[in-house]
């Protein structure tokens, strides 16, 4: 158990609508990032936090946000989706968000567009 | 643009023999090269991680090789069991964002 929960396991909507993907990081870890795996794209990253300020950003559409609260946890919001959203949306947390410090992962979010 | 090259994608190795993974990365502003091992239905699991200024490190049966002056890295999993199966994925950090390599598809039959 890595310590990060993400909620919920699977999620399943249609095309158009919106979600938000919650995510809790182990305890004493200040910076958040959010990733997803897809079968053509593979593992991306999407977007960091560290400390409620957006730190570093990635393949981020413009149609996906993210924010981390005070209490640090995050959440990931997806709109207008489309089927290529479809994928497994992971969150991982470190201590402080340093380059070289160990990024521990949830189990995901399984998102399927119908 | 991909930037960390994994191979190969799937490998078969028998009970007890050494699995090797291969990573080239093309950054060298990369600065930490962790490896992960993910099992179905489950997130990635950090498994051990070098620095570029180390060539070798070690954690029990797991060993990563490091070669910065050609860019590569490998992962070698000694006395390979079948609850390694699983699939491994090479990473590369900078400025705190990972790139992940493909992945490679590890089966360990009896």
């Amino acid at each position: 158990d890595s310590g990060v929960t993400q909620t919920p396991k699977h999620l399943i909507t249609a095309t158009g609508q919106r979600v938000t993907l919650r995510c809790s990081p182990r305890s004493g870890d200040l910076s958040v990032y959010w990733y997803q795996q897809s079968l053509d794209q593979g593992l991306q990253f999407l977007i960091q936090y560290y400390n409620g300020e957006e730190r570093a950003k990635g393949n981020i559409l413009e149609r996906f946000s993210a924010q981390q609260f005070p209490d640090l946890h995050s959440e990931l919001n997806l709109s207008s989706l489309e089927l290529g959203d479809s994928a497994l949306y992971f969150c991982a947390s470190s201590v402080e968000g340093y380059s070289n410090q160990p990024q521990h992962f949830g189990d995901g979010t399984r998102l399927s567009i119908l | 643009q991909q930037q960390v090259k994994q191979s190969p994608q799937s490998l078969i190795v028998q009970k007890g023999g050494i699995s090797i993974i291969n990573c080239a990365y093309e950054n060298t502003a990369f600065d930490y090269f962790p490896w992960y091992q993910q099992f179905p239905g489950k997130g990635p699991a950090l498994l051990i991680a070098i620095r570029p200024d180390v060539s070798e490190k070690k954690e029990g049966r797991f060993t990563i090789s490091f070669n910065k002056s050609a860019k590569q890295f490998s992962l070698h999993i000694m006395d390979s069991q079948p609850g390694d199966s699983a699939t491994y994925f090479c990473a590369a950090s900078t400025a705190s964002k990972l790139t992940f390599g493909t992945g490679t598809r590890l089966q360990v039959t009896l």
